[in-house]
């Protein structure tokens, strides 16, 4: 069966400092792969897809970047963070048109 | 661009009364639309996923129908339960693959 890995579950970072989270699928191939940000108060946002290695598709100008270096590996990174940049990220995948499935997201304060 | 709307913003209701959550949504050129299930603090649980070409899907006591010529979507939940309180959000997949959020209905079920 496949499963998505997302950590760390909680990150507490100072303003100005480097950010890598990291999200892991296994049990499946060439999966599309997502990043997503919940804001206090508001509701998902996308911020990068990709439906290949190397190829990374953003959604809204913003602080962060991503990366997908192996086929399973889905990486958000920023390096230096912005107050704004707190939130619960959520990784998925999904293949094709099928459902798409979250991991349980990492909580990110930034102080 | 796709807006996705949810109403109520909050419902709370006694438990075993049948309860309807609504979903709007404003371009029906979608490839399917999914029902999500959100614990505090914890990532999405997919409850149900409509296709495009599809009217309605059930699963035990969740029935969620499609009307994409209204630009609608409902989750109805027969006999609610304590446990069943979390905020649901509805979902749309378009062309991007990726998926646009609506901001939730947070539901509490009193016992």
């Amino acid at each position: 069966s496949q499963t998505i890995h997302q950590w760390p579950a909680t990150l507490v970072q100072p303003v100005g400092s480097p950010l890598s989270l990291e999200c892991t699928v296994e049990g499946t191939s060439n999966p599309n792969l997502y990043w997503y940000r919940q804001a206090a108060g508001r509701g998902l946002q996308l911020l990068f897809y990709s439906v290949g290695i190397g190829q990374i598709s953003s959604e809204v100008p913003q602080n962060l970047s991503a990366s997908r270096p192996q086929d399973r590996q889905f990486i958000l990174s920023s390096k230096k963070l912005l107050l704004s940049d707190s939130g619960f990220y959520l990784c998925a995948w999904s293949r094709g048109d099928q459902p798409q499935h979250f991991g349980d997201g990492t909580r990110l304060s930034i102080l | 661009k796709q807006e996705v709307t949810q109403i109520p913003a909050a419902l709370s209701v006694p438990e075993g009364e049948n309860l309807v959550l609504n979903c709007s949504f404003t371009d029906s050129a979608i490839y399917n639309l999914q029902w999500f299930r959100q614990d505090p603090g914890k990532g999405l649980t997919s409850l149900l996923l409509i296709q495009s070409s599809q009217r309605e899907q059930t699963s035990g006591r969740l029935n969620a129908s499609l009307d994409k010529s209204s630009g609608r979507s409902t989750l109805y939940i027969a006999a609610s339960q304590p446990g069943d309180s979390a905020t649901y959000l509805c979902a749309l997949q378009g062309g991007r693959r990726a998926l646009t959020f609506g901001s939730g209905t947070r539901l509490q079920v009193q016992p």
